[in-house]
């Protein structure tokens, strides 16, 4: 089965920051990677498909690039509602979805 | 809008077996473009996809689970169902149900999740 790795773990950025968060597959997915933005206490959302496709609602300073086995989400300008954990997830015809392990992100 | 929408008991024994349903409201489950799908987070951990069955009753489920798992559909009252049998404390989780659009095999509604503790 395809494992997805997340890195880092944990993330400490200030207000502003341009943050990336990456995620690895164990093989090659093509585009098939979606992220998830999950706030303390909160259901998950989902944040972006196939990739890089936004989901409807989500501001335009998130963007997902990647494709393969290497994937990235990037905050352009940390906001304070932006402190959240995110996960990647994998998909593919007749296979299981896998999450990644998740990305913790705090305020510095 | 679809809504999504989890229940069951709230506390199990360890041993038995954890029955959850999911009621879908504003669509139905009989739609042939979504897989509906379990997904759980144990405390203070990560998420873990359980399965997922779709219209025709056809199901997957997670490898590591497939032993102990059932998901099945339930056309007349809109719902769908998880069974997971010999519940151990690992177990003990946030249970969310969720639809899972086919095309992108993205979780693009959840349910609000219901808390699931395996305790003597």
């Amino acid at each position: 089965d395809i494992q997805v790795t997340q890195s880092p773990s944990s993330l400490s950025a200030s207000i502003g920051d341009r943050v990336t968060i990456t995620c690895q597959a164990s093989q090659d997915i093509s585009d098939n990677l979606n992220w998830y933005q999950q706030k303390p206490g909160k259901v998950p959302k989902l944040l972006i498909y196939d990739a890089s496709n936004l989901q409807t609602g989500v501001p335009s300073r998130f963007s997902g690039s990647g494709s393969g086995t290497y994937f990235s989400v990037t905050i352009s300008s940390l906001q304070p509602e932006d402190i959240a954990t995110y996960y990647c997830q994998s998909y593919g015809k007749f296979r299981p979805r896998t999450f990644g392990q998740g990305t913790k992100l705090e305020i510095k | 809008q679809v809504q999504l929408q989890e229940a069951g008991p709230g506390l199990v024994k360890p041993s038995e077996t954890l029955s959850l349903s999911c009621t879908v409201s504003g669509g139905p489950v009989t739609s042939g473009t979504y897989y509906w799908t379990w997904i759980r987070q144990p405390p203070g951990k990560g998420l873990e996809w359980i399965g997922y069955v779709f219209n025709r009753g056809g199901t997957m489920y997670n490898p590591s689970l497939q032993s102990r798992v059932t998901i099945s559909l339930d056309t007349s009252k809109n719902q769908f169902s998880l069974r997971l049998t010999s519940v151990t404390a690992a177990d003990t989780a946030v249970y969310y149900c969720a639809r899972d659009l086919q095309s992108i095999g993205a979780f693009d509604i959840w349910g609000q999740g219901t808390t699931v503790s395996v305790s003597s």
